[in-house]
């Protein structure tokens, strides 16, 4: 079956800018997190949906929004850019969440802000 | 606080065994997870420990003690291919909490 998918892979936004990411979890999961990644830092915790609520939410600003669909796909959102906003934001999805369930990455959106 | 180290990078010889330790001190403890991640790729899922002891899987294994907030990885018969990031993450209050990760670096 298709695997996590995260679209765009790469991009450039400058300070101040927007950005949408876009993640289509494995098709019958209901539970999608978020996470971003810098070198050093491992993996923070955005947030999970769960059936289009947000179940758990990490310690990020308000600029950091995301949603979640009918269909399970979600999208997470980052107003005003920062240059430290640059990091690897990874999409995982799961059946019900991590409890003792395995949990599939897609292979991330790579944002720079410049 | 919710915490949890691992080291940094570690080097190991093709063909040896390495263990990758991971300390965790988080409040409503679950299980533990281990996540392989290759330069550039997305993390993919070793093991996942809920009780204590030695959980094997082929080359790999895993091993917790709850009581010392503690686990570890084993590799085995270390292949090139094992060159990669090692994640740890406990699963405490219907949340992941993840290490830094530790960069295993293969030398032949």
């Amino acid at each position: 079956k298709a695997g996590v998918t995260q679209t765009p892979r790469y991009l450039i936004k400058t300070r101040g800018q927007q950005v949408t990411l876009s993640c289509s979890p494995i098709s019958g999961h209901r539970s999608v997190s978020w996470y971003q990644q810098t070198p050093g830092q491992g993996l923070q915790f955005l947030f999970e949906y769960f059936s289009e609520t947000q179940r758990n939410k990490g310690n990020f600003p308000g600029r950091f929004s995301g949603r979640q669909f009918s269909n399970s796909r979600s999208e997470m959102n980052v107003s005003t850019l920062e240059l430290g906003d640059s990091a690897l934001y990874l999409c995982a999805s799961s059946l019900e969440g991590a409890s003792g369930n395995t949990i599939y990455f897609g292979e991330g959106s790579w944002l720079t802000v410049v | 606080g919710q915490n949890i180290d691992q080291p940094t990078e570690m080097t190991a010889t093709e063909g040896a065994i390495v263990q990758i330790n991971c300390t965790y001190q988080t409040s409503g403890f679950n299980g533990l997870f281990w996540y392989q991640q290759h330069a550039g790729e997305a993390p993919t899922f070793l093991s996942y420990n809920v009780l204590d002891g030695l959980e094997e899987k082929g080359r790999f294994s895993s091993f917790l003690s709850r009581s010392k907030g503690y686990s570890y990885l084993l590799l085995k018969e270390l292949q090139m291919k094992d060159s990669a990031s090692y994640l740890c993450a406990s699963y405490s209050n219907y949340q992941l909490i993840w290490g830094a990760g530790t960069k295993l670096i293969i030398k032949p």
